[in-house]
């Protein structure tokens, strides 16, 4: 079975430019996670879809943060603009539903804003 | 709100030592208590969990017993090995809070041959 898959691996870039990280949860997993962890820290959850509608959001900073889940499969978490702050490593991870169920995560998107 | 609080690192070990890593939470009711483990670049992984009081998981020679009255799920291993250098995190999903897990700061172990 495949598991979630995230890219990029890596990203760098300046202050106050764009960045956009996706992520393809295992398949048939209802339920799909964005955590950002920030280095030395644990994962921190950004927000949380069920099929393609937001059940939980209420950590993400939507100034600059911007989250979709087109179809209720794949999901793309955009950054604009960037901060020095935002480098971490972004976790996608995905669960079969809600309450209860395993969450599985991707290696992650290592981004670094200078 | 909730929250975990693990043993800072790193852990440094030799091959065959014993470990514990020390967990404690704080959470409304009876939450479900996780340890996940991170190794070099992979993504988390869930080791083991616990869902009611004295429960112990266990996985992989590891072993973590809910402890209600201390708020405690801390993780232990008789043994460890090269391969269990990695970073842990212990975590706790509260029951009013959908599948939101809420992670601890992570504990670096690093054992030498």
């Amino acid at each position: 079975e495949a598991g979630v898959a995230q890219s990029p691996r890596y990203k760098i870039i300046e202050k106050r430019q764009s960045v956009a990280f996706w992520c393809n949860p295992i398949s048939g997993h209802a339920t799909l996670y964005w955590y950002q962890q920030i280095l030395g820290q644990g994962p921190k959850l950004l927000i949380q879809f069920q099929n393609n509608g937001v059940v939980d959001d209420s950590q993400l900073p939507k100034d600059r943060f911007s989250a979709e889940r087109l179809k209720g499969v794949d999901s793309t978490l955009k950054i604009q603009p960037a901060k020095l702050e935002d480098s971490a490593v972004y976790l996608c991870a995905s669960s079969l539903g809600g309450q209860g169920n395993i969450q599985y995560f991707g290696a992650g998107t290592r981004l670094s804003v200078l | 709100g909730n929250s975990v609080t693990q043993m800072e690192g790193p852990v440094t070990l030799s091959e065959e030592a014993f470990l514990t890593i020390n967990c404690t939470y704080t959470a409304t009711g009876y939450p479900s208590l996780f340890w996940y483990v991170q190794y070099p670049g992979e993504g988390l992984q869930l080791l083991l969990k616990a869902t009611k009081a004295d429960d112990k998981g266990s996985n992989k020679g590891f072993e973590a017993t809910y402890r209600k009255e201390t708020t405690s799920f801390h993780l232990e291993k008789g043994s460890v090995q090269v391969s269990d250098s990695a970073v842990y995190f212990c975590a706790l999903r509260g029951k009013a809070a959908g599948n939101k897990l809420t992670f601890g700061g992570g504990t670096r172990v690093l054992v030498k041959p």
